[in-house]
């Protein structure tokens, strides 16, 4: 079975501040790893995604996240945030010979001016 | 632009009547789901389907069933709404080989 936990439901963040926010999964099978972006009244987006090769991944945006295989740990990073990334982050795993597709609790990014 | 739409996108019922929502995708992919969105919740799997006739459940099944008799519409449908089914229904599809979902654009549905 797989899981996801976003530990951080809320992120204050003050605007051109870097921002993280956290992902850890588990699960008994190899796994794909992405981040989507919810705006307002809205569906969600692909911002970027691990499949295999590098551990560092670029997205759109800005943003990139490091998958760790000995953490189990996904987390996405964006060294200097926008007012308009004010948005609701969620992780989301999908195991490798499986056709479940599934999604953290969300954090909520909120970008100060 | 995915190619998926969802309807109704709003619908008020009452509880213990049947509803069903419907989403229809043009891009002919194999894998489709649908998730509902409830606040600190996040998304959560409902049912999916890996072909025709291929479903299987998800987390939050209980209440829910589906149906795919065509590539291109995967049914979900309340047999007999109850509040707490009051939520926002998202269906999704998987691009083939790429891993990505793409969204509709949701379906807010409200039982009385």
């Amino acid at each position: 079975a797989q899981s996801v936990t976003q530990l951080d439901s809320q992120v204050p963040v003050f605007e051109e501040a870097p921002v993280e926010l956290r992902c850890n999964y588990s699960s008994s099978v190899s796994v794909y790893l992405f981040w989507y972006v919810q705006y307002p009244n809205q569906g969600l987006q692909l911002l970027l995604k691990y499949l295999s090769g590098s551990t560092l991944v670029k997205g759109i945006n800005g943003f990139e996240a490091e998958f760790n295989k000995s953490q189990t740990s996904f987390h996405l990073r964006k060294p200097s945030v926008h007012i308009s990334d004010t948005a609701e982050y969620f992780c989301a795993v999908s195991g490798s010979g499986t056709y479940k597709y599934i999604f953290g609790t969300g954090t909520r990014l909120k970008v100060l001016a | 632009d995915a190619g998926i739409t969802q309807s109704p996108r709003h619908k008020v019922t009452e509880t213990g009547t049947p509803v069903t929502l419907r989403c229809h995708q043009t891009e002919n992919h194999r894998y489709m789901y649908w998730y509902r969105q409830d606040p600190g919740h996040g998304l959560r799997l409902i049912h999916y389907s890996y072909g025709v006739k291929d479903t299987d459940k998800g987390e939050v099944s209980d209440g829910y069933s589906v149906s795919r008799s065509k590539t291109e519409d995967f049914l979900l449908t309340l047999e007999s709404a109850t509040s707490s089914q009051t939520s926002v229904y998202f269906c999704a599809i998987e691009g083939s080989n790429t891993g990505e979902l793409f969204f509709g654009e949701g379906s807010r549905l409200t039982v009385l």
